[in-house]
């Protein structure tokens, strides 16, 4: 069965913290991985992964995608409060006739002033 | 930037009603998702649509239904609208070359089935 799996689902962390966030997947004809943070609205897009072992950053954050171990980490450093939100990991493979994205059921990060 | 714009941000609908979810992107997407998102569940395929008037199941789409007549415009309907649908539904697009892998996402909406 194909799955994405997220750990922590949770994680409570004070300003200035250092955080990980995990993403391992099980499918078939990968395609690619994609970050999502999700505030009280819609997701929005922070990074896709395609190639093992080439970092994606983004200010304070960044991620990396391994796909001979099939997971992705999504770093953030100097957490500040308005990290706060669930992060989603969602892969992108093809499945049949279509290619499909499958999310996992995301991290949720508070961070304390 | 991407537009996908959900109509309906909040709805209150009693059990049996037929309920309406639109939404529209202004990209040219080929394609365009409905999911559902549950706490501990995540988001969930409802249906996507890779092309007009086309419609592919998602994981689960018992009890739902699409139309896309035009390309811009992709819609959920709830025939006879149930309880265990109160969720938050969020529609997405994404355009059809390889180099466009990311979705885009409309802002939700919360219906509530009483």
């Amino acid at each position: 069965e194909d799955k994405v799996v997220q750990s922590p689902l949770s994680l409570v962390v004070h300003e200035g913290d250092t955080v990980t966030l995990n993403c391992s997947y099980e499918v078939t004809n990968f395609r690619s991985l994609l970050w999502y943070k999700q505030e009280k609205k819609a997701p929005t897009f922070l990074f896709m992964l395609t190639s093992s072992g080439i970092e994606k950053k983004s200010g304070r954050l960044s991620s990396i995608l391994d796909k001979k171990e099939l997971f992705s980490i999504l770093n953030i450093t100097a957490t500040q409060t308005g990290d706060s939100a669930v992060y989603l990991c969602a892969v992108r493979y093809y499945g049949g006739a279509t290619n499909k994205l499958i999310f996992g059921t995301g991290t949720l990060l508070a961070v304390q002033p | 930037d991407v537009k996908v714009t959900q109509s309906s941000r909040y709805l209150v609908k009693r059990t049996g009603e037929k309920v309406f979810l639109e939404c529209v992107q202004d990209m040219d997407h080929e394609n365009m998702f409905w999911y559902r998102q549950d706490p501990g569940l995540g988001l969930r395929l409802i249906y996507f649509s890779y092309d007009v008037k086309m419609k592919e199941k998602g994981d689960i789409p018992e009890g739902y239904s699409v139309s896309r007549e035009k390309k811009e415009r992709f819609s959920l309907i709830l025939e006879s609208a149930s309880t265990n649908q109160t969720s938050m539904y969020l529609c997405a697009s994404r355009g059809r070359a390889v180099s466009e892998n990311t979705i885009y996402f409309g802002e939700g909406s919360w219906l509530t089935v009483v």
